[in-house]
């Protein structure tokens, strides 16, 4: 079976733009879960999508959203980028979303985002 | 106060020597214990998983939760150059599909 596939692995935005990050989860995840991972805060969660549908969602404002497709596919946005929004941003995907030993997180490799 | 503390390290090894890694955490409904390994420029990956206190066994790696002092641990005998990794503990509460809650990794380095 294929990984969590992350696209695109590296990015160079400019303050003020927007961009979207996607991800492809493990053939029949249905939840998606995205983090946002910097060296001073560690990993910290943005938001969690299961069958479509937002389950959870983090502590960031509201520049940062995202959504699921039909198929288990997930975007997130960042709009009016800061530079503090530099970071690896990571996307999680289980079966049905609780990490457990039946259903653990399968994370991507990243998408990292640099804002200058 | 953080939900989960981790000594971000780095932590320098000799090949051979028995790694302890420690989270400390303050919410007492946290059920589900995870320790991930995460390599240079990849994600994280699911390394131990524990429910509630006691010891658990795989290969080299020893998790241990104490609930009663909210501190886990990782435990790696014989380490090799190979496990050189970050290590985050990770855990989250038994009601409903809660997210996981983070440690900020240890960085291990294992000299060979």
């Amino acid at each position: 079976k294929a990984g969590v596939t992350q696209t695109p692995r590296y990015l160079i935005k400019t303050r003020g733009q927007q961009v979207t990050l996607s991800c492809s989860p493990i053939s029949g995840h249905r939840s998606v879960s995205w983090y946002q991972q910097t060296p001073g805060q560690g990993l910290q969660f943005l938001f969690e999508y299961f069958s479509e549908t937002q389950r959870n969602k983090g502590n960031f404002p509201g520049r940062f959203s995202g959504r699921q497709f039909s198929n288990s596919r997930s975007e997130m946005n960042v709009s009016t980028l800061e530079l503090g929004d530099s970071a690896l941003y990571l996307c999680a995907s289980s079966p049905e979303g609780r990490s457990s030993y039946n259903s653990p997180l399968h994370f991507g490799n990243g998408t990292r985002l640099t804002v200058t | 106060q953080k939900e989960v503390e981790q000594d971000p390290g780095p932590l320098s090894v000799p090949e051979g020597a028995i790694v302890s890694l420690n989270c400390t955490y303050s919410n007492s409904a946290f059920q589900y214990f995870m320790w991930y390994r995460q390599y240079s420029r990849k994600g994280p990956e699911l390394l131990m998983y524990t429910y509630s206190s006691g010891n658990k066994e795989d290969g080299r790696f020893t998790a241990q939760v104490d609930k009663s002092s909210k501190y886990i641990s990782l435990f790696i005998r014989d380490s090799q150059p190979s496990d050189s990794a970050t290590y985050l503990c990770a855990m989250n509460r038994n009601s409903g599909n809660t997210p996981l809650v983070f440690g900020k990794g240890t960085r291990l380095s294992v000299i060979a």
